[in-house]
């Protein structure tokens, strides 16, 4: 599992809250990722991180802001909550050996999210 | 922008037969072609990755087959069992440490 974990694993909330995932990771990884996956189209790259404080845009990044503060948090902000955001969220990390980076990419255990 | 075609998106074999999935990406760029299951409820796991500078790899009931020349490669399952029902997701590199994934493709083993 790379010692990844996605808190919280559900949650519900209403449209126009602010909503934050978390990640966390206990193994050095550099590289952080957040997807979101959706029936039809397999997952979709929102943010990554290459570093701490050091982020990126994915393929559906509108709507969302990430923070990397710490190399073992990575968290995901939904400012203002939208019904099109409901979605099963995963982190992923990109594996890190001896200092190293690898393409091998493990994913958490998926955060799922209902905007109403 | 970049992307990945997955073919096709439901398939359901008898068990013993063979499983082929079909990828195709755009990315000239792209070297390095992972596959993922993914089981109800749970996260992708990766089974099995291949190189740019291998045409060919296997694990067991599993390969995969790459084809630079075309942009497409492909996964293998032979002699399924029902263990092997899930959906499954492969992925091409695009960019430092990116990854597109394709729509993924919901394999039935059927007992």
């Amino acid at each position: 599992d790379a010692g990844i974990t996605q808190s919280p694993r559900h949650k519900v909330t209403e449209t126009g809250t602010p909503v934050t995932l978390r990640c966390h990771q206990t193994e050095n990884h550099r590289y952080m990722y957040w997807y979101r996956q959706d029936p039809g189209h397999g997952l979709r790259l929102i943010h990554y991180s290459y570093g701490v404080k050091d982020t990126d845009k994915g393929e559906v990044s509108d709507g969302y802001s990430v923070s990397r503060s710490k190399t073992e948090d990575f968290l995901l902000t939904l400012e203002s909550a939208t019904s099109s955001q409901t979605s099963v969220y995963f982190c992923a990390i990109s594996e890190s050996r001896t200092g190293v980076v690898t393409d091998t990419q493990y994913f958490g255990p998926g955060t799922r999210l209902t905007v109403l | 922008g970049e992307n990945v075609e997955q073919h096709p998106s439901t398939l359901s074999v008898q068990e013993g037969d063979s499983a082929v999935i079909k990828c195709t990406y755009s990315d000239s760029a792209s070297n390095y072609f992972p596959w993922y299951k993914q089981e109800l409820g749970k996260r992708p796991q990766l089974i099995i990755d291949i190189r740019s500078n291998v045409g060919e790899k296997k694990d067991q009931r599993i390969a995969v087959t790459l084809n630079k020349t075309a942009k497409h490669f492909s996964l293998h399952i032979t002699e399924t069992q029902p263990e092997d029902s899930a959906v499954y997701f492969c992925a091409a590199d695009s960019g430092t440490y990116k990854y597109i994934f394709g729509t993924g493709t919901r394999l039935k083993v059927l007992a």
